[in-house]
This record gives C-alpha cells, structure tokens and sequence, in this order.
C-alpha cells in the first residue's frame, strides 16, 4: 500500500478546474516538499510541481501546486484533453528514509 | 541537452540477477544524487532506492533491501542496479531519475529529469 493517499480517480469537462489530494503524514508531507508527477500514456513521468508549489519552466501556469499540514494538492485550471494521465505525489520520508509516491491519480478528461 | 540512458534489462528466471546500467549527460553528474524508480505492468511509480552525489550514502526500499545495490562511476557519468534474487514481482520498467543536486537541500527540482525505462521481467 502506498504511504502517501490519492484518489485513483478524477475527471472534468474541458475548461473545468479539478484538483487531485494527496495524504500523507508528519514524517513526509508534513516536514519535506511535496513533488508532483504527471504521466502521460507510455511515457515516464515528467516533473510538474516540485518545493509544494514551484513550477518548472515550460510547465503551463494552468498547474498549481500547495500543501497545508499533512495534505497537498494539485490544481489544474482550464482543463484540456492533452491533461488526461496519471499524476502523482512524491515526497521523502525523514523516519524512513526513503521517497514515498501516492498510488497515482488517473485524470479523465470528459 | 540532459539525457539518462538506460540498458541493461530483459528476461530473467526468478531467482536469478541483472545489472541495470544509467548514462547522463548534458549535466554535471557528479553532482547530482540519483535514484531508480519501478513501475510494474499497469501499476504506480515505487521508488527503489538512491545514492548520494559522491557514492557515500545509499538508501533502499524495504521491498528490495538486501537484494538490490545501488552504486555509480562518476568518471563514466553512469548509475548501476545490481539486482540478486530476482522476484516475479520484480517485473517492472525501471527508470532512472536525477534526483537532486547536493545542494539544494531543503527546496529545488526533485527527479527533474527521467529516462525512457527499461525492462525487466522475471518469469519462468
């Protein structure tokens, strides 16, 4: 079982805004960054959201991330079809010591 | 332009080994921690484990401890899995990632950059 907790699902009408939670405790979430992960069908993963809320460039302002506590969560704003994939969190665990990922959240665009 | 480069994969008994091996370039490798991240068929991302900038700390996953070695030749720019005792459920793409670099402790990029996976699967 995945430590971090998302939805496995989520979906939206283009132009919708939906976001996507991710659940984790005070040893991960809730002491070190939160990093988002998009993937697209056969493809790795692409870095969206790392350090909570920080974009790399070329990512749209369309994707936001933030986090309060132990929680986090994704925000896509005028959602398109090319947004339908999989998104995950990530985070380091300081009591574990390792990296921990959400079980991913499949993004339906309808 | 940076680039992670996997080989190594294939077909394997269970039971048996494989080396998984990671070219970068377009950075500055030595500088980087780095980790490997498995995906098994249909599944989510499982991180494996990961190794410091200049090879002095690793860390793994309870799922591979004792099995699995991480380590890196910073003079060829490159990252290795040697993987013993080879599971079924061990059958996954495995994708190199660049972590971190050794500074940016508390905030920065985390796994900016991925390769495009290779496979492994352990089957008899």
């Amino acid at each position: 079982q995945p430590v971090l907790t998302q939805p496995p699902s989520a979906s939206g009408t283009p132009g919708q805004r939906v976001t996507i939670s991710c659940s984790g405790s005070s040893s991960n979430i809730g002491f070190e960054i939160v990093n988002w992960f998009q993937q697209l069908p056969g493809t790795a993963p692409k870095l969206l959201i790392y350090s909570d809320d920080q974009r790399p460039s070329g990512v749209p302002d369309r994707f936001s991330g933030s986090k309060s506590g132990t929680s986090a969560s994704l925000a896509i704003s005028g959602l398109q079809s090319e947004d339908e994939a999989d998104y995950y969190c990530a985070a380091w665990d300081v009591s574990l010591n390792v990296w921990v990922f959400g079980g991913g959240t499949k993004l339906t665009v309808l | 332009e940076v680039q992670l480069v996997e080989s190594g994969g294939g077909l394997v008994q269970p039971g048996g080994s494989l080396r998984l091996s990671c070219v970068g370039s377009g950075f500055i490798f030595s500088t980087y921690y780095m980790s490997w991240v498995r995906q098994a068929p249909g599944k989510g991302l499982e991180w494996v484990a990961n190794i410091k900038h200049d090879g002095s700390e690793r860390y793994y996953a309870d799922s591979v401890k004792g099995r699995f070695t991480i380590s890196r030749d910073n003079a060829k720019n490159s990252l290795y899995l040697q993987m013993h005792s080879l599971r079924v459920e061990d059958t996954a793409v495995y994708y190199c990632t660049r972590e971190r670099t050794y500074y940016d402790i508390l905030t920065g990029p985390r796994f900016d950059y991925w390769g495009q996976g290779t496979l492994v699967t352990v089957s008899s």
